[in-house]
């Protein structure tokens, strides 16, 4: 039973390209998070939803999208994508905004 | 602006010895402390985390110690093994507030 799933696990596409990363969590959790890891493994938050009500958002392109169907899940989609972009994308939840995050495993993009 | 910075980058230890890492904050309304802990290709994964009312926590082999007054913490491996090779981060946040994360240490244990 996978606690934080992420889908695709590796996404390659082309500049000026539209695409989704999609989240679910199975652990209750009110509060879930997108992070961006870049190439040096810096780990930035990018946006936090709590109870599908945005809370946290980070000085990102508006070309990325978060959207919060329920609690359950937490989707980004980028648009136009730029060179820029490639980086593995974090999924996390956590139990309210003051508890430990659990993480999934992760989405690689990568844009040609 | 960098708010927690986080010591060595990387760092290589003999199996058995004791690992090392290091992270100094500025915002003295940080009141949560914890150390993640990554494989390559799996997300990052709470190890252990501190709040400011003790200085040292101990779990296992892991052990965090923290100096309010300096505004530095420490993650401590005692007899590292070569499955303990990841990268590790430190992170610092405020109730209710994001995780700021440090740098990140590339910890390798050689057999």
């Amino acid at each position: 039973d996978t606690a934080v799933s992420q889908t695709p696990k590796y996404l390659v596409t082309q500049m000026g390209n539209d695409k989704s990363i999609k989240c679910e969590q199975n652990l209750g959790h009110d509060t879930m998070y997108w992070y961006k890891q870049d190439s040096k493994k810096f780990l930035k938050i990018m946006f936090s939803y709590n109870n599908k009500e945005l809370i946290i958002n980070e000085t990102v392109p508006n070309r990325f999208s978060p959207k919060s169907p329920d609690k359950a899940h937490l989707n980004l989609h980028i648009n136009s994508l730029e060179l820029g972009d490639s980086a593995v994308y974090f999924c996390a939840s956590s139990q309210n905004r003051a508890s430990e995050q659990y993480f999934g495993p992760g989405t690689r993009l990568t844009v040609t | 602006q960098q708010q927690v910075k986080q010591s060595p980058q990387s760092l290589i230890v003999q199996k058995g010895g004791i690992s090392i890492i290091n992270c100094a904050y500025e915002n003295t309304a940080f009141d949560y402390f914890p150390w993640y802990q990554q494989f390559p290709g799996k997300g990052p994964a709470l190890l252990i985390a501190i709040r400011p009312d003790v200085s040292e926590k101990k779990e296992g082999r892991f052990t965090i110690s923290f100096n309010k007054s300096a505004k530095q913490f420490s993650l401590h491996i005692m007899d590292s093994q070569p499955g303990d090779s990841a990268t590790y981060f430190c992170a610092a946040a405020t109730s209710g507030s994001r995780l700021t994360f440090g740098e990140g240490t590339q910890l390798t244990v050689n057999p």
